[in-house]
């Protein structure tokens, strides 16, 4: 079992939709990381939050939108996605964020954009 | 601009034989390399990691083997098993970036028995 749990493990939603990812650690790690994974290919980066701070946004569009309530909580708001949207996303921690820190990934979720 | 070039994309070991992946990077900053192994349907889970001081690093049956002048590090499992059948992702970073893991394209290993 992952000590990265992300919910829900599936999601089809239609291209109007709002939903919502969920990532939740419980590792005392100060650093979280969504990534997105299409298939065949590895994991790419989108978004990095230190200390519940975003500090990093790869120049990913405005339809997905990270919120970090807490320091065990990551959220990923989905609005107005397109069909090419649809890939596995997967959370991260890691202890913090400077120094040799090793990123712990959770199960993902896979999204379908209908 | 692939940083991180990995080699085979996919493998076929048989059971008991010694599965061989190898990685070079360019950058001469990265300065942690770990790997990542990962089953269908589930998320990347570290396997093993270096850094670039050791040549050698060895955890059960997985060997890691660095080469720092050639840039280059390669992933060695010994005595491979069917359950060793996975996606496997050598990874660099440079430890004083914001932690970026610049991935390799995956290499999908197949252990027959």
């Amino acid at each position: 079992d992952t000590e990265v749990t992300q919910t829900p493990k599936h999601l089809v939603m239609g291209m109007t939709n709002k939903k919502s990812l969920k990532c939740e650690q419980h590792m005392g790690h100060r650093a979280m990381y969504w990534y997105k994974q299409k298939a065949k290919k590895p994991p790419e980066l989108m978004f990095v939050y230190s200390y519940e701070k975003l500090s990093i946004n790869e120049s990913v569009p405005s339809r997905f939108s990270p919120e970090c309530p807490n320091s065990s909580l990551l959220n990923l708001h989905l609005h107005a996605l397109q069909p090419e949207d649809s890939a596995l996303y997967l959370c991260a921690s890691s202890l913090g964020q400077g120094g040799i820190q090793p990123q712990h990934f959770g199960d993902g979720t896979r999204l379908s954009i209908l | 601009q692939q940083q991180v070039k990995q080699s085979p994309q996919s493998l076929i070991v048989q059971k008991g034989g010694i599965s061989i992946i190898n990685c070079a990077y360019e950058n001469t900053a990265f300065d942690y390399f770990p790997w990542y192994q990962q089953f269908p349907g589930k998320g990347p889970a570290l396997l093993i990691a270096i850094r670039p001081d050791v040549s050698e690093k060895k955890e059960g049956r997985f060997t890691i083997s660095f080469n720092k002048s050639a840039k280059q590090f390669s992933l060695h499992i010994m005595d491979s098993q069917p359950g060793d059948s996975a996606t496997y992702f050598c990874a660099a970073i440079y430890s004083g970036g914001y932690q970026k893991v610049t991935f390799g394209i995956g290499t999908k290993l197949q252990v027959i028995p």
